[in-house]
């Protein structure tokens, strides 16, 4: 089945970029009915969506967000990334990269994720 | 904006039947997901589209949705069914979660 396992940088600097990679094992990442999410979950707080990707590049992104994010993906790699731009100690959470399955009805569609990896914690100081 | 209110908490006792909450404008529209999350774990899909479960999840795990409602029901819960739950819907061009609640078995 498929695993997900995010990696990069624990601490970033204050104004600084954080960027993050997740990689993908056993599925490939251009597989046509999947995008690829992040997501983070502050300190004690809920989980907030920060953006998807499809493997054409396609993106959606959290709107609250939006100026400030870069979802990439490279199916060379079977990854794809987050560059989340002039970070503060509000940014400072467990990052978790997901597969989202998306499903298509009459009136609209559906997002849900369903396989995470383990999450990575990255501080903002 | 568009919002999923959830209770902050939720307790029950061991063997009986938990139900969690979700609330939005007009939900039944739109279809819901669950996930359960317990401490310092990855968050754990357990229903998607309204009703359905993924495989490996326990029966007593269902849901619904309807009117501006979805529910998560939990029949003859057990004390490894402590977590958070948070539901989950997708709208126009976001992914939305409910605030989380806190399942206390005791």
């Amino acid at each position: 089945q498929v695993q997900l396992q995010e990696s990069g940088p624990g601490l970033v600097k204050t104004s600084e970029t954080l960027s993050l990679t997740c990689t993908v094992s056993g599925g490939s990442i251009s597989r046509s009915t999947y995008y690829w999410g992040w997501i983070r979950q502050p300190p004690g707080k809920g989980l907030e969506w920060i953006g998807s990707i499809y493997y054409s590049g396609n993106t959606y992104y959290n709107p609250s967000l939006k100026s400030r994010v870069t979802i990439l993906v490279d199916t060379s790699k079977n990854q794809f990334s987050l560059n989340l731009s002039s970070v503060t100690a509000a940014d400072t959470a467990v990052y978790y990269c997901a597969r989202v399955e998306v499903f298509y009805y009459a009136s609209g569609r559906s997002h849900y994720m369903d396989f995470w990896g383990k999450g990575t914690t990255v501080t903002v100081s | 904006s568009y919002e999923l209110i959830q209770p902050p908490s939720v307790s029950v006792s061991p063997g009986q039947t938990a139900t969690i909450s979700c609330s939005g404008d007009n939900l039944k529209n739109k279809y819901a997901s669950w996930y359960q999350q317990r401490p310092g774990q990855s968050p754990v899909l357990v229903i998607f589209q309204d009703t359905k479960r993924p495989s490996g999840i326990p029966e007593r795990f269902s849901g619904s949705n309807s009117g501006n409602t979805a529910t998560l029901t939990i029949s003859g819960t057990q004390t490894v069914d402590e977590a958070d739950y948070y539901c989950q819907a997708w709208d126009m061009i976001a992914v939305l979660f409910g605030g989380g609640t806190k399942l206390t078995v005791l």
